[in-house]
């Protein structure tokens, strides 16, 4: 069974930074992108990141792009996001999600998301 | 706003038949395929299609996609009350990013 788990999400500054992980297990996960994707109180699903099965290929959305870092370790099966510089609107739930093949969509599988509140 | 362009609402009464649409541009849905999704707040988003049409393994038949051109909609047959969550399409597009439409938000009447 393919299980997606993120931690590391809480209340930060301003200007502060936290580093989120995605557990994943149930599948070869050197072998499917992976991406995060965040909602935003009363908005709707913002892609953010994605990062290629090889952790070769990234990209970021241009709310992101120069703060964020994603990145994978396939030795822990494990999913990497840090946030740097952040923002009030970087308050978000976010999600990591799988890809169903190589390429970065479609997202077949989610975690349940974590919470990051951006607030002095 | 998003790139790819959802109505904010639909509605519908158990039983009948509701669509929904998602219009982008040649960049994304004119040349990749579309995804659509189901989320109900504080749950994990779920996939309903992918390549435009295909359901996963475990999503009813009452569920259904299609493509054409820059344009893309999910039609929900027999629509049922638990049918009633926020729907997103989604789509790669060249820009090199993977974008997601505003959401429309499906009530049950």
């Amino acid at each position: 069974e393919v299980q997606l788990l993120e931690s590391g999400g809480g209340l930060v500054q301003p200007g502060g930074s936290l580093r989120l992980s995605c557990a994943a297990s149930g599948f070869t996960f050197s072998s499917y992108a992976m991406t995060w994707v965040r909602q935003a109180p009363g908005k709707g699903l913002e892609c953010i990141s994605g990062i290629s099965g090889s952790g070769g290929s990234t990209y970021y959305a241009d709310s992101v792009k120069g703060r964020f870092t994603i990145s994978r370790d396939k030795s822990k099966n494990m999913l990497y996001l840090q946030l740097n510089s952040l923002r009030a609107e970087d308050t978000a739930v976010y999600y990591c999600a799988k890809s169903n093949s190589g390429w970065f969509f479609p997202l077949d599988y989610w975690g349940q998301g974590t919470l990051v509140t951006v607030s002095s | 706003q998003s790139v790819l362009i959802q109505p904010p609402s639909a509605s519908g009464t158990p039983g009948q038949r509701v669509t929904i649409s998602c219009s982008g541009s040649g960049s994304n849905i004119g040349s990749n395929t579309v995804s659509w999704y189901q989320h109900l707040p504080g749950t994990a988003p779920k996939l309903l299609i992918y390549n435009n049409h295909q359901r996963p393994s475990g999503v009813p038949d009452r569920f259904s996609g299609s493509k054409s051109g820059t344009s893309a909609s999910l039609a929900i047959n027999g629509l049922q009350s638990e049918d009633e969550a926020d729907y997103y399409c989604a789509a790669w597009d060249d820009s090199l990013n993977g974008i997601f439409g505003g959401g429309t938000k499906l009530t049950v009447l």
